[in-house]
């Protein structure tokens, strides 16, 4: 079956660096754009980032522009998300999710991992 | 940059029937992508462009697409139907969520 995997979450300074991971599992990892949505405590979802099926495409919201950088690695089928210059709105629960289209993106999240906690705080 | 508007509460009694609305410039001309999520769990994909259901959901969700709003509609509603939903579209290279619309089942 389907299984994303998140990890790397914790509590991290203002201004410090973490990096998550999302494991994948289930499907040809390589064939799927996979997405960073996260969810700050109590509000509702925000989509961070993408990266496409090969890596070769990669879109991110303007708050996180210069800061986090995706990146994956179909080999190990795995992704990240290296996040520097936290801010405290940066806090929030982050999912990684595939994008439901083969070989493409522009679709929508079929699977979603159970997400992991990153607080941005002194 | 595109915005997409839903109330932030609907409640409905248990056997009735909820509609819940995503409000966006002509949403009905984009693919709109429905989310459930309660407490302390992942999102889960109900509603898929527009007006189809993932295998195994009920057929109890719904939506539909047009003009300037996009539906969720939820019959029969039950307590285990009591969640967070979110709509979801693309705008260019972007993906879009609605506010969230939290449904209390009476």
């Amino acid at each position: 079956q389907v299984q994303l995997v998140e990890s790397g979450g914790g509590v991290v300074q203002p201004g410090r660096s973490l990096r998550l991971s999302c494991a994948a599992s289930g499907f040809t990892f390589s064939s799927y754009a996979i997405h960073w949505v996260r969810q700050a405590p109590g509000k509702g979802l925000e989509w961070v980032a993408l990266i496409s099926y090969a890596g070769t495409t990669k879109y991110n919201i303007d708050s996180v522009k210069g800061r986090f950088t995706i990146s994956r690695d179909n080999s190990k089928d795995t992704m990240s998300l290296q996040m520097n210059s936290l801010r405290a709105e940066d806090t929030a629960v982050y999912y990684c999710a595939r994008d439901s289209y083969s070989g493409s993106y522009f679709g929508y999240f079929d699977y979603w991992g159970q997400g992991t906690l990153v607080t941005v705080s002194s | 940059s595109y915005e997409l508007t839903q109330p932030l509460s609907v409640s409905v009694a248990l056997g009735q029937t909820a509609t819940i609305t995503c409000r966006g410039d002509n949403i009905g001309s984009k693919n709109v992508h429905w989310y459930q999520q309660k407490p302390g769990q992942a999102p889960v994909l109900v509603i898929y462009t527009n007006n189809n259901r993932p295998s195994g959901i009920p057929e109890r969700f719904s939506g539909s697409n047009s003009g300037n709003t996009a539906t969720l509609t939820i019959s029969r509603a039950e307590a285990g139907d009591e969640a967070d939903y979110s709509c979801q579209v693309w705008d260019s290279s972007s993906v879009i969520f609605g506010g969230g619309t939290k449904l209390t089942v009476l």
